[in-house]
């Protein structure tokens, strides 16, 4: 069962514009949200978060928003640069049992100089 | 501050054979959550370690085990080993009760 899903699996964008990452998920369990980044030979790496009691968190280029009545999140990098080149990977899971991570199959974020 | 690290990098294994992968949490942790990451998929929960005991599991058979030793570094066993399970074994590792979990680079395992 795919509750989290990611359903660009690429994504292209010009260095200095916005890039917008989507990931919906289906069960209404999860309340919170992370989204890390991977590069080639490396473990995923976290990059931002958000409980369900926001629907906006902020991090330097990075914002995530959460639109729970939609079960929709997004990562918005603002500008875009080549460094930002990776998988992200997009995870939920429930307060009351944060040992269970559920991943999206992950979008590659290609930023062309 | 070392990161997570495991071991071996990776490992090539033949059809029925067992293996053992290994992991250090990074420091300061007490919890170790393994993932099994199939080509073009995301992390897959396997099960978690808390105290030398499973606190939870994921949806794999029981050909999938673990053990957490008192210094919080802990293995993985996966016997009887099946072509199906060529992935990237990921370790994760936290503070029970946190959520953020910091991610070793994996063992990329090929059975053949």
């Amino acid at each position: 069962d795919q509750q989290v899903k990611q359903n660009s699996p690429s994504l292209s964008v010009q260095e200095g514009r916005i890039s917008i990452l989507n990931c919906d998920y289906t069960n209404s369990m999860f309340d919170y949200f992370l989204w890390y980044k991977k590069y080639p030979a490396e473990g995923p790496t976290f990059l931002i978060s958000i409980s369900s009691i926001k629907d906006k968190n902020e991090d330097g280029r990075f914002t995530v928003f959460l639109n729970k009545s939609a079960k929709h999140l997004s990562l918005h990098i603002v500008p875009s640069q080549p460094g930002d080149s990776a998988v992200y990977f997009c995870a939920a899971s429930a307060s009351d049992n944060n040992n269970d991570m559920r991943f999206g199959a992950g979008t590659r974020l290609t930023v062309k100089p | 501050d070392a990161g997570v690290t495991q071991s071996p990098t990776h490992l090539i294994k033949t059809r029925g054979q067992q293996v053992t992968l290994r992991c250090s949490p990074k420091s300061g942790h007490d919890t170790v959550s393994w993932y099994q990451q199939a080509l073009g998929q995301g992390p897959q929960f396997i099960f978690q370690y808390y105290e030398e005991e499973e606190r939870q599991r994921g949806n794999f058979p029981d050909r999938f085990s673990g053990h957490q030793f008192p210094n919080y570094s802990s293995e993985l066993n996966v016997n009887a080993l099946l072509l199906g399970d060529s992935a990237l074994y990921l370790c994760a590792s936290s503070l029970v009760r946190q959520f953020g979990q910091y991610f070793g680079p994996g063992t990329r395992l090929t059975v053949t």
